[in-house]
Formats: C-alpha cells, sequence, structure tokens
C-alpha cells in the first residue's frame, strides 16, 4: 500500500502521560497536512509543513503540541501531559507539487486517541 | 471567512432509491468545494470537487454535485443508492491563503443504506 500511513491505529493513554503518532506520507509529497476529528464532528486543520518546514500552526495547537517533520519525509505528533479533551481521531494528509486551489490531499487512516 | 453546513447529520434511504446530501457554503470570494467520504477505519476519500469551471460536477462511484451560486449550495446527489455507500459524508470549502490550503469541513452526514 503506498498510501498515506499513520501509526498507531490506536492509542489509550491515561490523563497526563506524553503520546506521540507517526505519520508517513505518500513517497515525494513534499506537503503534509495534520487534523483532528472529534467525535460527530469533520476534521479541523492543525498544522501543516511545507518538506521539513512548518508554516502554519492553528489556535487548536496549544503548547503542549508539537510537531516535527525532520528531513521533509515522516512527521511525528506530540502531545505532552494528555487531557482527556485531547480525545479524538488524529488525520494526517500529504500532497504534491504547487499549491493551488486545486491540490488534492491523501489522507490516512488516522490514529484514534484515547485519554481516560 | 468560509464556512459550511450540512444541513441534515444522517439521511437513511433504501437500496436502489436516490441519495440527495444538502450542504449550504459561505465564502467571501469564489469557491473551492469539496465532498469527502470516509468509510469506517479507512481514510477520507475525495469523491470530487467543485473549482470554478462546470457548476455540475462528476465525481467517483455516480456521485455528482451541482454548484448553486444564486442558493450558495452545493448538495451531492447519487440516483441509485448502493449498500456500499453506507459511510460518513463531508461537504468541504478550501481556503487557499500563505501558499496552502486549509480544507474546512461541514459536521458530516452519516449515510445509512437499507436493503
Amino acid at each position: 500500500d503506498t498510501g498515506v500511513s499513520q501509526d498507531p491505529r490506536h492509542k489509550i493513554t491515561k490523563r497526563g502521560q506524553n503520546v506521540t503518532f507517526r505519520c508517513d506520507p505518500i513517497s515525494e509529497h513534499n506537503r503534509l497536512y495534520w487534523y483532528r476529528q472529534t467525535l460527530g464532528q469533520g476534521p479541523e486543520f492543525l498544522t501543516y509543513f511545507q518538506n521539513e518546514a512548518q508554516l502554519e500552526k492553528s489556535r487548536l495547537l496549544s503548547d503542549r503540541f508539537s510537531a516535527e517533520r525532520p528531513k521533509g519525509s515522516f512527521s511525528t505528533l506530540e502531545i505532552q501531559r494528555t487531557e482527556q479533551g485531547d480525545s479524538a481521531m488524529y488525520l494526517c494528509a500529504s500532497s504534491l507539487g504547487i499549491p493551488t486551489t486545486n491540490e488534492k490531499l491523501f489522507f490516512g487512516s488516522g490514529t484514534q486517541l484515547s485519554v481516560l | 471567512a468560509q464556512s459550511v453546513t450540512q444541513l441534515d447529520s444522517h439521511v437513511s434511504v433504501s437500496e436502489g432509491t436516490p441519495v440527495l446530501l444538502r450542504c449550504n457554503y459561505s465564502s467571501s470570494y469564489s469557491p473551492s468545494l469539496f465532498w469527502y467520504v470516509q468509510h469506517p477505519n479507512k481514510g477520507l476519500q475525495l469523491l470530487l470537487k467543485y473549482t470554478s469551471a462546470a457548476t455540475l460536477v462528476k465525481g467517483i462511484n455516480g456521485f455528482e454535485a451541482e454548484f448553486k451560486k444564486s442558493e450558495t449550495s452545493f448538495h451531492l446527489t447519487k440516483p441509485s443508492a448502493h449498500m456500499s455507500d453506507a459511510a460518513e459524508y463531508f461537504c468541504v470549502v478550501s481556503r487557499f491563503s500563505g501558499g496552502y490550503n486549509k480544507l474546512i469541513f461541514g459536521a458530516g452526514t452519516r449515510l445509512a443504506v437499507h436493503p
């Protein structure tokens, strides 16, 4: 499968613990996005990378959240001191080429986080 | 500011009958609009997109949507539902700013298809 891969698929953690998710975009895709989807809602934008540079961060991304994309390949999203409100599906998407309104994003299956 | 409103949180149809999923948008300029589908345990998949070309847009799996500027609507339709169409559908408007596309999703419509 050459699509966007996310790991793990599910994560259960206790409040206060740190968690890290990984996203492997489609090979050679230079842009990478993170979205968060809570129950009964559509996904919401969190952050965007152009190669290794993080160019945009949503206000939803508090100081407890950090995302990286070393070498412009895979990306990690870390949540420190998790809270119950962090429980959600975390989605990764990637795309290739010059960003235009016709940009097509390819989404992974997501990481479902449950904070107890 | 861009936003989308999906008018129905749940839609239930019988197999073989037409599907209509309603979406209204708000945009300060000519929008790019999309419909995505999300099957359980699978990634979001693009069904179709409108980017100011033809107002009737054809997508995959027999779905189509019509952009109506006067009604600020972008409803998704399919003439005949199939059991495999059961999924969550999202209407999306794209905001292109700062050199990237920020997708703004509606709350979703869950489509159930009954035999």
